[in-house]
């Protein structure tokens, strides 16, 4: 099925540092959501974007949803280890349905 | 809010038999719940759109005689795999959407991981 590209594809950081990551599509979506995911665990939702140009942010997080409408961006700031994990892109592109297609994921690593 | 609790969390079964994933959500009401598989190390696949009071939606190279979606009611959707290989080993996610109140959005179940032996 089709996927969304994410980068980097993993990535080890040092506690305290600022992380970024994003999310690419060659077709345009309307609706971007960040999860995180732990490993044995379902997915946790982030944060939700839903209009071209917005940036949001929950906590130590913010996303953006590009202006394009076919990338989004993620990043952590002050990174804590608690922050490991995988995160994944998703988006939707047709308003007329509900599903989403999920990023390709960013496996991230924090070294205290 | 927006609990979605999925069972059972791990089973292991023999190839040749069949395994049914239960999908719940717990405190809304959810007309659609999708399935997702996830391989080792890689993305969540949508497998299929499961509809209450209709026949699921499933994504394009997914078996609906393999995986079996029932979704009898607003808070159940079922995932029954059928005549299990080993090939059909993976872990199995389903997540909810919540249409009204404050639990709008979707939300992900905790996933089962199927081993077939």
């Amino acid at each position: 099925g089709q996927q969304l590209n994410q980068s980097p594809q993993s990535m080890f950081i040092q506690e305290g540092e600022d992380v970024s990551m994003n999310c690419t599509s060659s077709s345009i979506f309307n609706t971007w959501l960040w999860y995180k995911q732990d490993p044995g665990e379902g997915p946790v939702l982030l944060i939700a974007l839903y209009k071209a140009g917005e940036l949001t942010s929950n906590g130590r997080l913010t996303a953006q949803f590009g202006i394009t409408r076919k990338d989004s961006f993620l990043n952590i700031s002050a990174s804590i280890p608690s922050d490991v994990g995988i995160y994944f892109c998703a988006g939707r592109a047709d308003s007329g349905t509900y599903k989403y297609i999920f990023g390709t994921g960013t496996r991230l690593k924090v070294l205290a | 809010g927006a609990v979605v609790s999925q069972h059972p969390s791990r089973v292991i079964c023999k190839s040749g038999t069949s395994v049914k994933i239960e999908c719940r959500s717990l405190d809304f009401q959810a007309t659609t719940m999708f399935w997702y598989r996830q391989f080792p190390k890689q993305s969540l696949m949508l497998m299929a759109t499961s509809n209450e009071g209709s026949k699921a939606t499933y994504e394009q190279g997914v078996e609906k005689d393999k995986f079996l979606i029932n979704h009898a009611s607003l808070t159940l959707s079922t995932l029954t795999v059928t005549s299990a290989h080993p090939e059909d080993s993976s872990f199995y996610i389903c997540s909810a959407r919540a249409t009204t109140g404050i639990n709008y959005g979707y939300t992900f179940g905790s996933g089962t991981r199927l081993t077939v032996v």
